[in-house]
């Protein structure tokens, strides 16, 4: 069975300094691995999504995550913190083409001014 | 791309009374699914329509539990005979498979509160 398991249930950073949020995998076979972020009263919105295209992965606001196959890991990272990257972030998989995302329990990220 | 919509925001029921979410997905998006979140985890799947066709149900959903969308656009989820275990968010995504690119869109769900 494929799973997240995502490391830190809380990360703080100061504002300015680098943002490292870490995921490992369980799957059998090559997964689809994403990150999503959720802020308070708003919508799941997609960070970064890995497909085996290229083990770097660029996504929306400056975050990146890199897959590595020999740690299942996909540790999502980020240069410098801004206030408006506090949120909860998931770490996801997708076990087929269906998009039954499996969740991560998440990270919350509290950035200190 | 108004997004997608869930009405209502919030909803406070009493145990054994029913109640029923609905998601207005993008339109054309032909996949629509459900994910229920409690507090402190993150979204659990809960079922998948292709269409109007109900493709998949989790083990999650009981029989309590019903989905629907018939016209293949919005669609409904009612829990009848609520229990406190049902208090959670639930979410509703919607998505296009026609692209190579696909991607889910959800919205800001509901949040259950059964007293």
């Amino acid at each position: 069975a494929q799973s997240v398991t995502q490391l830190d249930s809380h990360v703080s950073v100061s504002e300015g300094t680098p943002v490292l949020l870490r995921c490992n995998y369980s799957s059998s076979y090559s997964p689809s691995l994403f990150w999503y972020v959720q802020h308070p009263n708003k919508g799941l919105q997609l960070l970064l999504k890995y497909t085996s295209a290229a083990t770097l992965v660029k996504g929306i606001n400056g975050f990146e995550a890199e897959f590595k196959k020999s740690e299942t890991s996909f540790h999502l990272t980020k240069p410098s913190a801004h206030m408006s990257d506090a949120a909860e972030y998931f770490c996801v998989v997708s076990p087929d083409s269906s998009y039954k995302l499996i969740f991560g329990s998440g990270t919350r990220l509290l950035v200190r001014p | 791309d108004t997004g997608v919509s869930q009405d209502p925001r919030h909803k406070i029921t009493k145990r054994g009374q029913n109640v029923t979410f609905r998601c207005d997905p993008i339109s054309e998006h032909n996949r629509l699914y459900w994910y229920r979140q409690t507090l402190g985890q993150g979204p659990e799947f809960l079922t998948y329509f292709q269409n109007e066709a109900q493709l998949e149900k989790s083990r999650l959903l009981s029989d309590r539990f019903s989905a629907e969308r018939p016209k293949g656009s919005f669609s409904t989820l009612e829990i009848q005979r609520t229990e406190q275990g049902d208090s959670a968010m639930y979410l509703c995504a919607s998505s296009l498979d026609r692209v190579p690119d696909e991607k889910l869109f959800f919205g800001s769900g509901t949040q259950l509160s059964v007293l």
